[in-house]
C-alpha cells in the first residue's frame, strides 16, 4: 500500500482481557514508531523500532505493553491484562529512516476501548 | 526533557481570514526541529509545516507560514486565507536528536473555520 496501515480500527475488549494492535509501515521503512494519544490530549510516545530491534522503549508505561517487529516490517502493540486507562488511540508511524531529518508518516490509527 | 505547550484549546476563523496559532516550548537542546501537524476527524497526522532550529529564515509551505522565535522559543502557525478544509486539530511538535528522534506534541489546538 502506499501508506502506513493499521488493523483494527476500533477495537473493544474487556478489563483485564489480551489484545494485539497491528501496524504495516510503508514499505522499505525502516523505521518505526509507536505513539498512544489519550483523549484530548497530543500523542504520545512508547517505542522506537531500527529495523527489527526495539532501540527505544522509554515510552512504554509498564511492563503489560510489549511490542515487536521480527521480520523488520510489520509490527504489533501487544497489551496484556487491559485496563480502563490503556483506552486511547494507538498511532503508528514511519520513516525511511531514524534521523532527525526524515519524516515520520502516520497511520490513522487503532482506537482501542477498554470496558 | 523536552516539553511542548498549546495555550489555545480552541480557535475560531472565518473563512478567507488569518489565524495564528501559538506553541511554545522548552528544551536545552541546540539542534531539534520543529513541526505543525494537522489531524482531521479521521484521525491521520498530517504534517503542515516543519522548521530546523539551525534556519533563521521561517518556513513557509503555500498559506501556511511559521514565526519561530528561537530564543523566545516560541513556534507560532499562521494560516492565511483559511478555509473551510482547514477545519482539524492542530499539533506542535518538537523533534530531537536523540537515537529515536522522537517526537514531542502539545496538547494541540482546535480550530474552527465558519463561514
Amino acid at each position: 500500500g502506499a501508506g502506513v496501515s493499521q488493523t483494527p480500527s476500533n477495537k473493544v475488549t474487556e478489563k483485564g482481557k489480551y489484545v494485539e494492535l497491528r501496524c504495516d509501515p510503508i514499505s522499505g521503512h525502516t523505521a518505526l514508531y509507536w505513539y498512544r494519544q489519550s483523549l484530548g490530549q497530543g500523542p504520545e510516545f512508547l517505542i522506537y523500532f531500527q529495523g527489527t530491534g526495539a532501540a527505544d522503549d522509554s515510552g512504554l508505561p509498564n511492563d503489560r505493553f510489549f511490542a515487536v517487529r521480527p521480520e523488520g516490517s510489520v509490527s504489533t502493540l501487544k497489551i496484556q491484562r487491559t485496563e480502563r486507562g490503556d483506552s486511547a488511540v494507538y498511532l503508528c508511524a514511519s520513516s525511511s529512516q531514524g534521523g532527525l531529518g526524515y519524516e515520520q508518516y502516520f497511520g490513522p490509527g487503532t482506537r482501542l476501548t477498554v470496558t | 526533557a523536552q516539553t511542548v505547550t498549546q495555550s489555545q484549546p480552541e480557535m475560531s476563523v472565518q473563512e478567507a481570514e488569518t489565524v495564528t496559532l501559538s506553541c511554545t516550548y522548552d528544551t536545552s537542546e541546540s539542534d531539534y526541529y520543529l513541526f505543525w501537524y494537522k489531524q482531521p476527524p479521521s484521525r491521520q497526522m498530517i504534517l503542515v509545516i516543519r522548521q530546523e532550529a539551525y534556519k533563521q529564515q521561517n518556513a513557509t509551505e503555500n498559506r501556511f507560514s511559521v514565526n519561530f522565535q528561537k530564543a523566545a522559543k516560541s513556534f507560532s502557525l499562521k494560516i492565511s486565507d483559511s478555509q473551510l478544509g482547514d477545519a482539524a486539530m492542530y499539533f506542535c511538535a518538537y523533534r530531537s536528536t536523540g537515537t529515536a528522534s522522537k517526537l514531542t506534541f502539545g496538547t494541540g489546538t482546535r480550530l474552527q473555520v465558519t463561514l
